[in-house]
């Protein structure tokens, strides 16, 4: 299994709704992210998980709130969202603990979360 | 400061014409570098990376890229291009030292018939 898997692929939700968005991977990867992208940008990192411990949090607004299960699974719980947090979220997984050897990260294909 | 540079935004080309996107980067240490490709909606999917060793690396999909030190410069080669490439590049530049990857803003490819 060579894939990260995300659910699910659209999500809309109201501002005073609470979500979860859901990663999953069987690679045996240590290392699990969050990415937001917008529209026609690049993916900017939101949190870094390693062994299953927060190591990055890029200063993302509480109302996103990461956890990591286990080291297959990464969710990130929403929270009275705003409309500007529209976007694609990514989910990635890497081989190599942090500081280590980066061999490139695994993308899911994202889900399409749009706050109404 | 660490960062990555695609000057082109968006590139047209004939199907079957050849293909070069170009990659700068300016990173203190040395650098893992690697070229993702996303389709409307999609996930990136890495197309080739480059960490040490031989400067001409083989990718998926017929891609390759050559990795320049002295010109900092990762640029992506492709010497026939299909219609099923038009999608967005995106070259990305990390480190053994990091657990980021730093991504430049992406270059669009359209591919005419």
């Amino acid at each position: 299994d060579t894939e990260v898997t995300q659910t699910p692929k659209h999500l809309v939700m109201g501002m005073t709704n609470k979500k979860s968005l859901k990663c999953e991977q069987h690679m045996g990867h240590r290392a699990m992210y969050w990415y937001k992208q917008k529209a026609k940008k690049p993916p900017e990192l939101m949190f870094v998980y390693s062994y299953e411990k927060l190591s990055i949090n890029e200063s993302v607004p509480s109302r996103f709130s990461p956890e990591c299960p286990n080291s297959s699974l990464l969710n990130l719980h929403l929270h009275a969202l705003q409309p500007e947090d529209s976007a694609l979220y990514l989910c990635a997984s890497s081989q190599a603990p942090p500081r280590g050897d980066s061999r490139g990260y695994t993308f899911g294909s994202g889900t399409r979360l749009t706050v109404v | 400061a660490q960062s990555v540079t695609q000057p082109d935004i968006h590139i047209t080309v004939s199907e079957g014409a050849s293909l070069e996107l170009r990659c700068n980067y300016s990173y203190g240490a040395t650098p893992y570098l690697f070229w993702y490709v996303q389709s409307p909606g999609q996930g990136l999917q890495l197309l080739l990376k480059y960490f040490s060793g031989d400067t001409l690396v083989q990718g998926i999909k017929g891609f390759e890229a050559e990795f320049k030190r002295s010109q900092s410069s990762f640029n992506l080669r492709k010497p026939s291009v299909h219609w099923s490439d038009a999608a967005e590049y995106f070259c990305a530049v990390g480190s053994y030292n990091t657990d980021k990857l730093i991504f430049g803003t992406g270059t669009r490819l359209q591919v005419f018939p």
